[in-house]
């Protein structure tokens, strides 16, 4: 098992460029969370999943979408960069319940926004 | 008032001490508690679940004090591999509830 991983590991965008960060876990857990970290602040939630097909807003969600087309796949989409984005991007997975609750996290993706 | 609010560090100590780190949350109606451990430059995982009873799982105890809110993380006998950044976390809700994190302690084990 792989686990959760992420693509890319490292990324340097101009203000106003888009890109996708993706997200892809092999342990057929429902629930995946895409949450960013930055010095300071601590992990802020953005946007998650609890089901293909299904997304919801978290804490931090403006400037970024969401997609979760398949079970193993969630994206985060940036339309439009801005230098505020520029953060280490860490996406997670788990199952609901309450002996489930641990949540697995990728090795996270940096991402500079010049 | 944070949410999840800890002391940020760093905490420096030798190896073999004892080492104690609190945190406290603002929402009364949380429902389950941990300790993430980050390694630098690395992704968070999970240490240890706090319980109301208190839990031990080798040199490290954890405990929780839900009238105060308050959450602690013991390490006793402290080692190099240690050091690296803890952070608590809670949960509020139910299934659905998502994690809230602490900022993080940072510890440094010094030979």
């Amino acid at each position: 098992n792989a686990g959760v991983t992420q693509t890319p590991k490292f990324r340097v965008l101009k203000t106003g460029q888009s890109m996708t960060l993706l997200c892809a876990q092999d342990m057929n857990h429902e629930y995946m969370y895409w949450y960013r970290q930055d010095p300071g602040m601590g992990l802020r939630l953005i946007h998650y999943s609890v089901g293909e097909g299904t997304t919801a807003k978290g804490e931090v969600p403006d400037g970024y979408n969401v997609s979760r087309l398949k079970k193993q796949n969630f994206l985060l989409g940036l339309e439009s960069a801005a230098p505020s984005q520029t953060s280490v991007y860490f996406c997670a997975s788990n199952n609901p319940g309450r002996s489930q609750e641990t949540q697995y996290f990728g090795p996270g993706t940096r991402l500079l926004v010049l | 008032r944070k949410e999840v609010e800890q002391d940020p560090g760093p905490f420096n100590v030798p190896e073999g001490a004892t080492v104690a780190f609190n945190c406290t949350y603002s929402n009364s109606a949380s429902q389950s508690f941990f300790w993430y451990r980050q390694d630098c430059r690395k992704e968070p995982k999970l240490l240890m679940s706090v319980y109301s009873s208190g839990n031990e799982d080798g040199r490290f105890t954890a405990q929780l004090n839900r009238a105060s809110q308050y959450i602690s993380l013991l390490i006793r006998d402290s080692k190099l591999s240690d050091s690296a950044t803890y952070l608590c976390v809670v949960k509020t809700g139910g299934s659905q509830g998502n994690l809230i994190f602490g900022k993080g302690t940072k510890l440094s084990v010094k030979p």
